[in-house]
Order: C-alpha cells, then structure tokens, then sequence
C-alpha cells in the first residue's frame, strides 16, 4: 500500500535551530497530513494542507507541497526542547478512503 | 474539533486470552473508522477499515480471524484481539471519518496499549 517516505528518519539539532523534514508520497492525493507523537504518546494533529494548496504555515511551522514531485516538507523554526518527538506524514490518497503514514522523523532537539 | 476517544488506555492480559478495544466518536457519526498498529520506534501501519453495517476491509496480511473488527452503530467500531500472544503487543489507534466535514477529515484516537504476557 502507498506510503509516504520521511528523510531523514533521524534529526538532532540545538535548541533554537531551525528542523526541516521532509516527505514523499507515490499517489495523488486529497490533502497530506504531518502530525507529532511524543514517546509512547498519541498522535498531535499539526496541520493538514490540501492538494490546491502549496503552503502553509501555523505558528512555527511552516509546510510546503509540491504536489508535481509528490513531496512536502515541514519547517519548524526557532526549535525548542518540547519539539522532540517524532513526527509523521500522512496522505490521503485520492483513489481510496485510506490514510497512510510515512515512515516518520525523530527528531531531537539538543539544549 | 471532533473527538475520538479509546477504550481502554491500556491493558495487560494473558497469553490466550482476548481483548476487546472500543474506538467512539463522540460528536459526529462516523460511517468509516480505521484501525492502525504501531511497534515501538516505527510508524502507524493500517489494519483494517471498519464501515458500519458491513463487513471491515483487511490490508494485506492482517488476519481477519485474530483481530476482529465490529462497528455496530454510527459511533462505536471495536477491535477484539483474539488468542493474544506476546507478538500482538503493539500500540493500537483507530480514526475515524467525520463525512460532515469538508475534505472528509479524520480524526485520531490517543490509543491502546495491549501488553501481552
């Protein structure tokens, strides 16, 4: 089944710097989702953008789409100790009522 | 925003024995809900979709006679995990559709937890 791809799978940087992930997808898709899990916890929805759309920002975070190379990227800028977690892409694929998940990113904000 | 809530949190059970996960939505009526499973450091991975009034659509591989899947009414789908071994233990999520929303957007459950000794 589709599956989005996140790069990288790991992220370490300081406190302050800006984190970029990344994601690409096989399919069209309705609307690619990125959502945050802390360790053990559920799923934080972030920010869903849709297929028309090519970006999209909410408070630190910024994603792009780019929907002709089948990718999105999620910005955070200014990083804190709290954004540690592992984040995950999520697409909704056009052909069905499915949603899958990529991979995801750890990321880890060094203080 | 529409609420999903899970039922239980966690559980721990025997070898053997079966567990039951209820997935509610609690302010809309959810046609469609799905069922995910995450191992430790890996992502959530679809095991089925549950339509209500009808039989649940199994991704490849998933067996269809160990997790059961129910959804008898427009707000609850149930996930039975049956003859459990230790191999089940997962994290366990279900979503579900809210059909009155624009773009047909589905929300998540926070989880269960199965733990099988």
């Amino acid at each position: 089944s589709q599956q989005g791809e996140e790069d990288p799978q790991a992220l370490s940087i300081q406190e302050g710097e800006n984190a970029t992930m990344n994601c690409s997808y096989k399919t069209s898709i309705n609307n690619l989702q990125w959502y945050r899990q802390n360790s053990g916890r559920g799923l934080v929805h972030l920010i869903l953008i849709r297929s028309n759309e090519r970006e999209k920002h909410s408070g630190r975070l910024r994603v792009t789409l780019d929907t002709s190379k089948k990718s999105s990227s999620l910005l955070i800028t200014a990083s804190r100790a709290a954004d540690t977690a592992s984040y995950f892409c999520a697409t909704d694929a056009v052909r069905d009522d499915k949603i899958i998940f990529g991979k995801g990113t750890r990321l880890h904000i060094l203080p | 925003g529409a609420v999903v809530s899970q039922h239980p949190s966690w559980v721990i059970c025997k070898s053997g024995t079966s567990v039951k996960i209820e997935c509610r939505s609690l302010d809309f009526q959810a046609t469609t809900m799905f069922w995910y499973r995450q191992f430790p450091k890996q992502s959530l991975m679809l095991m089925a979709t549950s339509n209500e009034g009808s039989k649940a659509t199994y991704e490849q591989g998933v067996e269809k006679d160990k997790f059961l899947i129910n959804h008898a009414s427009l707000t609850l789908s149930t996930l039975t995990v049956t003859s459990a071994h230790p191999e089940d233990s997962s994290f366990y999520i279900c979503s579900a559709r809210d059909p009155g929303l624009a773009y047909n957007e589905q929300f998540f459950g926070p989880g269960t937890r199965l733990t099988v000794l």
